[in-house]
């Protein structure tokens, strides 16, 4: 089982419409759990992080966070053409001191 | 707030030399950096870890001597590819950690080398 596991997609949704992404992890003592967007030859970039259980909001962004089924998401709302790229969930496990990410998930916006 | 900065943007050498690459925190302190390495279509690959002052830590498999780290300042980590070749062609990335994101990391804009 992979530490941190997401559809590799590519998840391709409407322009406007709202974008879920997915992800799992296998540490259950986990506390950090951080959502980036890489576009294609570009290097990460931080949407944002969330650290407690429910809904963190910003902007049209929102991660939601179950740590009871190890389970992070990412909503993208009014989702644009610009939004597509590669998101990459990632996770510091309990005893760690380092990032572990996800093979990304690939999102498509459909003008 | 929060930019970490990389040198060169792009580079292209002989095989056989050395490359050198800058990572640069320029707001905050970085007590630790990290340098990833992505081939095309691939994941991030983490090679190494950095702490200011002390020995960086490598990942399994990444030879210690061909990737040299050096972290001398909470604000300056280098990467130096000794005796390139073309199969270390491939974009490297570093990451900053340190006030004000506590645990976050914040990554620079990628150096991408290709090795002739």
């Amino acid at each position: 089982q992979k530490e941190v596991e997401q559809n590799s997609g590519p998840l391709s949704v409407p322009e406007g419409a709202i974008a879920s992404l997915n992800c799992t992890y296998s540490d259950r003592g986990s506390q950090s759990f951080f959502w980036y967007r890489q576009y294609s030859g570009k290097s990460p970039e931080l949407i944002m992080f969330i650290y407690s259980n429910g809904d963190k909001e910003d902007g049209r962004f929102t991660a939601q966070l179950n740590k009871a089924s190890q389970y992070v998401s990412l909503l993208i709302r009014d989702s644009q053409p610009s939004d597509s790229a590669t998101y990459l969930c990632a996770v510091i496990m309990e005893y760690g001191n380092k990032l572990v990410f996800g093979a990304g998930t690939i999102l498509r916006v459909k003008s | 707030g929060a930019v970490v900065s990389q040198h060169p943007s792009w580079v292209i050498c002989k095989s056989g030399t050395s490359v050198k690459i800058e990572c640069r925190s320029l707001d905050f302190q970085a007590t630790t950096m990290f340098w990833y390495r992505q081939f095309p279509k691939q994941s991030l690959m983490l090679m190494a870890t950095s702490n200011e002052g002390s020995k960086a830590t490598y990942e399994q498999g990444v030879e210690k001597d061909k990737f040299l780290i050096n972290h001398a300042s909470l604000t300056l980590s280098t990467l130096t590819v000794t005796s390139a070749h073309p199969e270390d062609s491939s974009f490297y990335i570093c990451s900053a950690r340190g006030a004000p994101g506590g645990d976050t990391q914040y990554f620079g804009p990628g150096t991408r080398l290709t090795v002739l």
